[in-house]
């Protein structure tokens, strides 16, 4: 069936680095794409989104890149730091037959080096 | 800042036991939902819910599960007789709308069932 997937389920980076996440979705009906960060024992929480329309959208640190072509997301962190340890989630917003559900993958771990 | 909250933080109960979950959703959102998480794994959606009735469920939620608004601001999701393959975390989100809207996640509850 479509899911959707990351590539690389750990990822270290040092502090003060850039950080790239990335996603493969296979759902091409779907139209809006959210990156959730989840912490531990917490609920995910949500980053920054990006509707199909675009392929680009910044926020604060944070970047998150669409190509359609491929079916791919990624989520930038710039500087990461500390306090970005975390597993990050993409999730694609497929319209159901009544109402839109979030379809998660299964997770990257982000660990930060001080 | 407005945020889902959930109690209880941690249920525990025997197999074949009904538990409720309960959810407080943020006050002026419309949609609400529940997903659910198994330890190590992705977040699964379980059941969308507008309008006092359900608008989206998945495979998981079969007819072990129900949800309700019993009042103007707690929502509910019940499962009548528990099995061990029901523990889990267990979330709960509420969205102002239902496309291209975020959907703000409570802090989950844990269930385990012995």
């Amino acid at each position: 069936g479509e899911s959707v997937g990351l590539h690389l389920p750990t990822l270290s980076v040092q502090e003060g680095d850039n950080s790239i996440i990335n996603c493969a979705y296979s759902n091409s009906a779907s139209d809006y794409f959210i990156w959730y960060k989840q912490e531990s024992g917490k609920g995910p929480q949500f980053i920054i989104d990006i509707r199909s329309n675009m392929d680009k959208r910044q926020g604060q640190r944070v970047t998150v890149l669409l190509n359609k072509t491929v079916k791919h997301l990624s989520l930038q962190i710039a500087a990461t730091q500390p306090g970005d340890s975390a597993v990050y989630f993409c999730a694609e917003n497929i319209k159901g037959a009544g109402s839109y559900q979030l379809t998660f993958g299964k997770g990257t771990k982000l660990s930060v080096i001080p | 800042e407005p945020e889902v909250t959930q109690t209880p933080s941690h249920q525990v109960t025997q197999m074949g036991q009904e538990v409720i979950l309960r959810c407080v959703p943020i006050s002026n959102h419309l949609y609400f939902y529940w997903y659910r998480q198994i330890l190590g794994q992705k977040v699964e959606f379980l059941v969308s819910f507008y309008n006092n009735e359900i608008s989206e469920k998945s495979e998981i939620f079969d007819d072990q599960f129900s949800v309700e608004r019993p009042d103007g601001s707690n929502f509910t999701l019940k499962i009548r007789s528990t099995k061990l393959e029901d523990s889990a975390m267990y979330f709960c989100a509420s969205s102002i709308g239902w496309s291209y809207n975020e959907q703000f996640f409570g802090p989950g509850t844990r269930l385990t069932v012995l």
